[in-house]
């Protein structure tokens, strides 16, 4: 089993809804979480990182994550065709991240 | 720019060749990673260093793996006797000691 799980889409959403992201993870060492959005053949652009539960928010985007549950959660509001891309979600153990495999996230215009 | 660069993008290559990538950090970054990407999945962790000490090591690097760091700056990743699966996404990725991990852009290794 995976330390993280994350669905892999893709996740159609047509421009301007809220696009709704989430992974588990199993790992109760885990002190951070990330994500990160990877456009194709390209390498992973931080997004969000944090470290308590709770939100965070920064522009049109907010982290959840729900340590209790073992849940994070990632939401774009206003999402534009530019969004389209690959969400990865991440625990890290001392330093070590542990990836979701990704979902893939389409905004039609 | 005065983000994470690596080099080269691309390389292709005969199974049984060796291969060097190299990554340059973000220059007040102490902690360098390595890791690797395969279709479809999130990237995996290989190995990562604090300044020049390699500090750990996945089960994931066979011995035909090795990386460097020499002087505490930039990260050498050499595979010897490369193999079909070894083609992958190699991507390195730097930190200061506690702070959030900034990607490169990658090297796509293809092994014929």
């Amino acid at each position: 089993q995976k330390e993280v799980e994350q669905d892999p889409g893709p996740l159609s959403v047509p421009e301007g809804a809220i696009v709704s992201l989430n992974c588990t993870y199993s790992n109760s060492a885990f002190q951070y979480f990330m994500w990160y959005r990877q456009y194709s053949r390209k390498g992973p652009e931080l997004l969000m990182y944090t470290y308590s539960s709770g939100n965070k928010e920064d522009g049109r985007f907010t982290a959840q994550v729900d340590k209790s549950s073992k849940y994070i959660s990632l939401f774009i509001r206003d999402s534009q065709p530019s969004d389209s891309a690959t969400y990865l979600c991440a625990g890290d153990s001392w330093g070590k991240l542990q990836f979701g495999a990704g979902t893939q996230v389409v905004v039609t215009p | 720019d005065t983000g994470v660069s690596q080099d080269p993008r691309h390389k292709i290559t005969k199974r049984g060749q060796n291969v060097t990538f190299r990554c340059d950090p973000i220059s007040e970054h102490n902690r360098l990673y390595w890791y690797r990407q395969t279709l479809g999945q999130g990237p995996e962790f290989l190995t990562y260093f604090q300044n020049e000490a390699q500090l750990e090591k996945s089960r994931l690097l066979s011995d035909r793996f090795s990386a460097e760091r020499p002087k505490g700056s930039f990260s050498t990743l050499e595979i010897q006797r490369t193999e079909q699966g070894d083609s992958a996404m190699y991507l390195c990725a730097s930190s200061s000691p506690v702070g959030e991990q900034y990607f490169g852009p990658g090297t796509r290794l293809t092994v014929t």
